[in-house]
């Protein structure tokens, strides 16, 4: 079955530091990967996707994220992070089943940033 | 530009009472979802549609039905609440033919007592 991984419910960095959030996903065909992040009280919102191509996507607000097929992972980067970037981050693929588009989101990963 | 929007934003329901939860969108997307979000838990798909008058049971349909009458409503109904729906609730929309990303609502919290 297909599937999405975080292996971090949460993490904590440093105002500056740099960030890499962990995805796995486990999908038989070529996966459409999706980064979300949620803010306090509000919806989803993309930060990035990879669809085909460069595996180094770019993202909204500095965000980065790296497709490596070898080991099922599109990890998510930024250099220096800002107050600002506390928020909860999802990974999802999209797969096309029964005619239609689904998306399977991970269980999210909490960012917590310290001044 | 409103894109998404779901009313209620709050709500609290007593076992057995009923309540429909709306979704409204004003892009012209095919494609509407219900998602639950549960503490560790992530999103989980409740019922889709892919256009008006279709809908689709999604990973945790029971409990809950959904009607597209109209293409840019999607109305989620619960007809006897239970403490186990005590829940964020998230719509989203997307468009059929590039379907690159999902527009979501800011979200319904429900708790049932």
């Amino acid at each position: 079955a297909q599937s999405v991984t975080q292996p971090d419910i949460h993490i904590t960095v440093s105002e500056g530091a740099s960030l890499e959030l962990r995805c796995n996903y486990s999908y038989g065909a070529t996966p459409y990967l999706f980064w979300y992040v949620q803010s306090p009280g509000q919806g989803l919102q993309l930060l990035l996707k990879y669809f085909s191509g460069d595996t180094l996507v770019q993202g909204i607000k500095g965000f980065e994220a790296e497709f490596k097929r070898s080991q099922s992972s599109f990890n998510l980067r930024k250099p220096s992070v800002h107050w600002s970037d506390a928020a909860e981050y999802f990974c999802a693929v999209r797969r096309f089943t029964s005619g239609t588009y689904k998306y399977i989101f991970g269980t999210g990963t909490r960012l917590k940033v310290l001044a | 530009n409103a894109g998404v929007t779901q009313t209620p934003k709050f709500r609290v329901l007593k076992t057995g009472q009923s309540m429909t939860l709306l979704c409204a969108q004003d892009m012209n997307h095919e494609y509407m979802y219900w998602y639950r979000q549960d503490p560790g838990m992530g999103l989980r798909l409740i019922h889709y549609s892919v256009g008006e008058g279709t809908t689709a049971k999604g990973e945790v349909p029971d409990g809950y039905n959904v009607s597209r009458l109209k293409k840019q409503n999607f109305l989620l109904g619960l007809e006897s609440a239970a403490p186990s729906q005590t829940s964020v609730y998230f719509c989203a929309s997307s468009q059929f033919l590039t379907n690159e990303k999902l527009f979501f609502g800011s979200g319904t919290q429900l708790s049932v007592l």
